[in-house]
């Protein structure tokens, strides 16, 4: 089964810094995988998605990138983070099949002040 | 315009009772998931339902994916505190690698 290991579980960053939210899997190869930020009273956002190295598509114009250097590896970034930054990320990766179910990681709760 | 409507979103019963929540859509889907997620973790897949009408059980959570494939509901059978948590349909929109869209969940408390 597949496992996600997100890092770290929380932050706390002055607007303007950078910013970089690592994400690795286990368990699979080849995974689509995906960075969601959950704010309150706004559910589950799409950020980006992956379906294998180097390839990311965005799924909402913002302050954030997505990197994808290694098989199992997704990298969430900003340059200069803004107070509307906040929130809680979490990727994820897909399983197997047309239906397959999500596996999220644990998460990183990031604040901007 | 939510694609994903749940309700209610928020529920606090007593533990014993047994409730049903629900998501609704007007499109249809090939198929919907259940999470529940914790404070502070990650949404935990509870179930995956495909064709219109089925029925899936867990323990004491009975999922129900609507005839025309456009609605779903999860009935919780005699609560306990654990089953404390945010309850999140999702469904995908296209079969490729487009994530999920999520509901906005209900937020559920069982009370002792």
């Amino acid at each position: 089964s597949q496992t996600i290991h997100q890092w770290p579980a929380t932050l706390v960053q002055p607007v303007g810094s950078p910013l970089s939210l690592e994400c690795t899997v286990e368990g699979t190869s080849n995974p689509n995988l995906y960075w969601y930020r959950q704010a309150a009273g706004r559910g589950l956002q799409l950020l980006f998605y992956s379906v294998g190295i180097g390839q990311i598509s965005s799924e909402v114009p913002q302050n954030l990138s997505a990197s994808r250097p290694q098989d199992r590896q997704f990298i969430l970034s900003s340059k200069k983070l803004l107070l509307s930054d906040s929130g809680f990320y979490l990727c994820a990766c897909r399983g197997p099949g047309p239906s397959g179910g999500y596996t999220f990681g644990s998460g990183t709760r990031l604040t901007v002040v | 315009t939510q694609l994903l409507e749940q309700s209610p979103q928020f529920l606090s019963i007593q533990e014993g009772e047994n409730l049903t929540v629900y998501c609704n859509s007007s499109s249809v889907f090939s198929s919907l998931q259940w999470y529940r997620q914790e404070p502070g973790e990650g949404p935990v897949l509870l179930v995956t339902v495909v064709t219109g009408g089925e029925v899936k059980k867990l323990k004491r959570l009975t999922f129900q994916f609507g005839d025309a494939r456009k609605d779903s509901s999860l009935h919780i059978t005699a609560a306990q505190p654990g089953d404390t948590g945010l309850y999140l349909c999702a469904a995908l929109l296209g079969g490729g690698a487009d994530g999920l869209t999520f509901g906005k969940g209900t937020h559920l408390i069982i009370q002792p």
